[in-house]
């Protein structure tokens, strides 16, 4: 069985700070990772995804992850938080064997203050 | 490229009645998948639609049900709802043929409030 994990339900940060949200996975075979980003009343929009080519993804609007195996971690960063950023933030898995079907984390609230 | 696209936006019933939710895929696009996003949850995958036919499922009850069309629309569809089924459902669609990496494309939803 497959799952991830956000550590943090919410995370507050000021404008211009860094953005770190995390996301560890559980998988027994080599898992295919992505972060979703969904804005009130509206669906998910892909951010990013690593599948098995380079470790340090980047994605769109600044966002980047890096997948570390030994650490099962999957986390997202932005280097400096926009106000447009606030949002919540979807950690997803799937695998190779798979037909695509996303098995997601609970979601992180990206709060952005001035 | 009008996107996935979900009707209705919102949908208000009453315990124990039916409910017919629609999506379109994006162009080019011949799977779908539904999930289920109760509130302050994460999405949880219902089922995926691929040639017409339900090739996976999540752990839903068959109250839960699908349809594909030959123009890969698809219908899920809910009997005797419950209050717990109060709930964003999402539909998502991919290619067949890009496998497990393809990109999900998901629709705006569809709000369901059962009373």
């Amino acid at each position: 069985a497959q799952s991830v994990t956000q550590l943090g339900s919410h995370v507050s940060v000021s404008e211009g700070a860094l953005v770190l949200l995390r996301c560890n996975y559980s998988s027994s075979v080599p898992p295919y990772l992505f972060w979703y980003v969904q804005y009130p009343n509206q669906g998910l929009q892909l951010l990013l995804k690593y599948t098995s080519a380079a470790t340090l993804v980047k994605g769109i609007n600044g966002f980047e992850a890096e997948f570390k195996k030994s650490e099962t971690s999957f986390h997202l960063t932005k280097p400096s938080a926009h106000m447009s950023d606030a949002a919540e933030y979807f950690c997803a898995v799937t695998q190779l064997s798979g037909y695509s079907t996303l098995t997601f984390g609970k979601g992180t609230m990206l709060l952005v203050s001035p | 490229d009008a996107g996935v696209t979900q009707s209705p936006t919102h949908l208000i019933k009453t315990r124990g009645q039916q409910v017919t939710l629609r999506c379109s895929p994006k162009s080019g696009h011949d799977t779908v998948s539904w999930y289920q996003q109760a509130l302050g949850q994460g999405p949880q995958f219902i089922f995926q639609y691929y040639e017409e036919e339900e090739r996976q499922r999540g752990n839903f009850p068959d109250r839960f049900s699908g349809h594909q069309f030959p123009n890969y629309s698809s219908e899920l569809n809910v009997n005797a709802l419950l209050l717990g089924d109060s709930a964003l459902y999402l539909c998502a669609s991919s290619w067949q043929l890009a496998g497990a990496t393809d990109t999900q494309y998901f629709g705006p939803g569809t709000r369901l409030t059962v009373l």
